[in-house]
């Protein structure tokens, strides 16, 4: 069974322009989460999908959107982008959606993406 | 809201000596408590989760983890590191009764391993 792709696996952009990443979660894995990792901040949840609606959201400002597709592929979106939003983007899936299997993600290995 | 305090930032040990990183939360309520382990170059995967039932969980590769409710805390041991282990260590918890399923991590502990 593939992992969690997601891609491109490196991104370079400068200040005030938009990104989108993508991801594709492990077949049949229908929930699909979002997490910024940077070295001072470590991860931080972004927001989670699941078929084609967000169900959570965690304290980044509206510029970060995303969302999902019908077949669980998700993206996500970075408008005006500041230096600051520098990190590697990670994706996780999960094949559960309620008790205690859903919080066993599974991780791409993510998207680097850097702003200057 | 949770949060999650990793208080070893960087931890160097050599082979055959005994691991032990601290992981703390803040959360009064009901909690899952997870370690995920990034090795160099890798993805982040699964060591070891707790739900419920004894507190004491155990991993892959021989990583084993403490739950002390009192204490708020969810310590990683392992009896005798190998090179092998090298690598990064996220503690996280999701907070069950908040409605919000995300995991809040902790900021990791590098850990080295010397041979």
């Amino acid at each position: 069974k593939a992992g969690v792709t997601q891609t491109p696996r490196y991104l370079i952009k400068t200040r005030g322009q938009q990104v989108t990443l993508s991801c594709s979660p492990i077949s049949g894995h229908r929930s699909v989460s979002w997490y910024q990792q940077t070295p001072g901040q470590g991860l931080q949840f972004l927001f989670e999908y699941f078929s084609e609606t967000q169900r959570n959201k965690g304290n980044f400002p509206g510029r970060f959107s995303g969302r999902q597709f019908s077949n669980s592929r998700s993206e996500m979106n970075v408008s005006t982008l500041e230096l600051g939003d520098s990190a590697l983007y990670l994706c996780a899936s999960s094949s559960k959606i309620s008790g205690t299997d859903y919080e066993k993600l599974f991780f791409g290995s993510g998207t680097q993406l850097s702003v200057l | 809201a949770q949060s999650v305090s990793q208080h070893n930032h960087h931890v160097i040990l050599s082979e055959a000596a005994s691991l032990e990183l601290g992981c703390n939360y803040s959360y009064g309520g009901t909690v899952n408590l997870f370690w995920y382990v990034q090795y160099p170059g890798q993805h982040l995967q699964l060591l070891l989760k707790y739900f419920s039932g004894d507190p004491l969980v155990k991993g892959i590769k021989g990583f084993e983890a403490e739950f002390i409710k009192s204490k708020f805390s969810f310590n990683l041991r392992k009896p005798s590191v190998q090179w092998s282990d090298t690598a990064e260590y996220f503690c996280a918890v999701n907070a069950l009764d908040t409605g919000r399923r995300a995991l809040t991590f902790g900021s990791g502990t590098r850990l080295q391993v010397q041979p």
